[in-house]
């Protein structure tokens, strides 16, 4: 079984600040890891995932996140958020099994970004 | 565009009746497709996997007589939820895997039960 920790349910921070979403994982099996962001009343877009190769992966709309396998973790990081930024953000994870994965997702962070 | 097409978005419906929500893959055939279900302010939670061709698989906990799935075709799946009441209501939201190992996930039904 896996399961997805976002330690932070709610982060407000200023616009243009640095901000840092916190995502631990935890499964006895070998993972792939996902970022997505949910604005109010839409479905879920794909932010960037880890499958395999380098430990830093880039995403959309400047977001970049650190896979650390000794520490279970792939926090989510922007140097310089935007108003526009404001959302609900989910770290989830799937396994390797077979071709129609399923995800496990995290309860979210709801990133505030005030002016 | 949208690559994956959840219809209707929000519907209010009167306890004791049944709601079909739609979710249609543009861009890929699908042989299968994800239902979650998201509470407010929590995570989405998979409620069952809508195989084309044959029976859905249901997560444990998920009364699958109460949330009918119909894959019909490479590109449509269904869910009914029959006799709602309010503790359905919720926000209804399907994905799409794609060969990329990711997902395209619809834009979300929210649905309120009165």
């Amino acid at each position: 079984a896996q399961s997805v920790t976002q330690l932070d349910s709610q982060v407000p921070v200023f616009e243009e600040a640095p901000v840092e979403l916190r995502c631990n994982y935890s499964s006895s099996v070998s993972v792939y890891l996902f970022w997505y962001v949910q604005y109010p009343n839409q479905g879920l877009q794909l932010l960037l995932k880890y499958l395999s190769g380098s430990t830093l992966v880039k995403g959309i709309n400047g977001f970049e996140a650190e896979f650390n396998k000794s520490q279970t973790s792939f926090h989510l990081r922007k140097p310089s958020v935007h108003i526009s930024d404001t959302a609900e953000y989910f770290c989830a994870v799937s396994d390797f099994g077979g071709s129609n994965y399923k995800l496990t997702f995290g309860k979210g962070t709801l990133l505030t970004v005030n002016p | 565009g949208a690559v994956v097409s959840q219809h209707p978005s929000w519907v209010i419906c009167k306890s004791g009746t049944s709601v079909k929500i739609e979710c249609r893959s543009l861009d890929f055939q699908a042989t299968t497709m994800f239902w979650y279900r998201q509470f407010p302010k929590q995570s989405l939670m998979l409620m069952a996997t809508s195989n084309e061709g044959s029976k859905a698989t249901y997560e444990q906990g998920v009364e699958k007589d109460k949330f009918l799935i119909n894959h019909a075709s490479l590109t449509l799946s269904t869910l009914t939820v029959t006799s709602a009441h309010p503790e359905d209501s919720s926000f209804y939201i399907c994905s799409v895997p794609t060969g990329s190992i990711s997902a395209f996930f619809g834009q979300g039904t929210r649905l309120t039960v009165v």
